[in-house]
């Protein structure tokens, strides 16, 4: 079983809808979650992060977390051409006084003008 | 940007070269990392440096061997490369606590010919 896993996709939304990302992870004891977002031949941008069950807003971004389920999820609304990106989650398990981060393989999105 | 610069951001070495990549962070973080990016793989997590000590060193072969100097500096020396390490090798920081957001450098493309 993979320890972070998410749906490569590609996710196809139209502009203007709500792009849902699904990420869902192994190991119980991991404590801090992340989304990054990847354009094409550059490298990962952080764009939310979460730490405690429930949801998290910023702007038109919002991670949803469900420590129980190990499901962690990033929802972007009015979802814009620019958006379009693959979508990389990130879980933090304690490692001595560094937190190692593992990543899904990334879900790539497709906003269709 | 991110606050992470690496030089060179294109190399194209040789299997008999022996080139360096270069990392720089002005985020005052105290550590740093060294991942490698693959096509159709997920990032992979080489090293772990905690205020200049090495903390993990993920099964890398030997052929890459990474330098810490001090808590703003990181370089990877690279010699007798093989043609598959040809990937996308990205610099990234963090703070200790709480949450280790890592922030990540632009990445140096790296083809073995």
């Amino acid at each position: 079983q993979k320890e972070v896993e998410q749906n490569s996709g590609p996710l196809s939304v139209p502009e203007g809808a709500i792009a849902s990302l699904n990420c869902t992870y192994s190991d119980r004891v991991s404590q801090s979650f992340f989304w990054y977002r990847q354009y094409s031949g550059k490298s990962p941008e952080l764009i939310m992060s979460i730490y405690s069950n429930g949801d998290k807003e910023d702007g038109r971004f919002t991670a949803q977390l469900n420590k129980a389920s190990q499901y962690v999820s990033l929802l972007i609304r009015d979802s814009q051409p620019s958006d379009s990106a693959t979508y990389l989650c990130a879980v933090t398990q304690p490692f001595g006084n560094t937190g190692k981060l593992i990543f899904g393989q990334g879900t790539t999105l497709q906003v269709k003008p | 940007e991110t606050g992470v610069t690496q030089t060179p951001r294109h190399l194209v070495m040789g299997m008999t070269n022996k080139k360096s990549l270069k990392c720089e962070q002005h985020l005052g973080h105290n550590a740093m990392y060294w991942y490698k990016q693959s096509a159709k793989k997920p990032l992979e997590l080489m090293f772990v440096y905690n205020f200049k000590e090495q903390t993990e060193n993920n099964s890398v072969p030997s052929r890459f061997s990474p330098e810490c100097p001090n808590s703003s500096h990181l370089f990877l020396h690279l010699h007798t490369l093989q043609p598959e390490d040809s990937a996308l090798y990205l610099c990234a920081s963090s703070q200790l606590a709480p949450g280790y957001e890592q922030y990540f450098g632009p990445g140096t493309r790296l083809t073995v010919t």
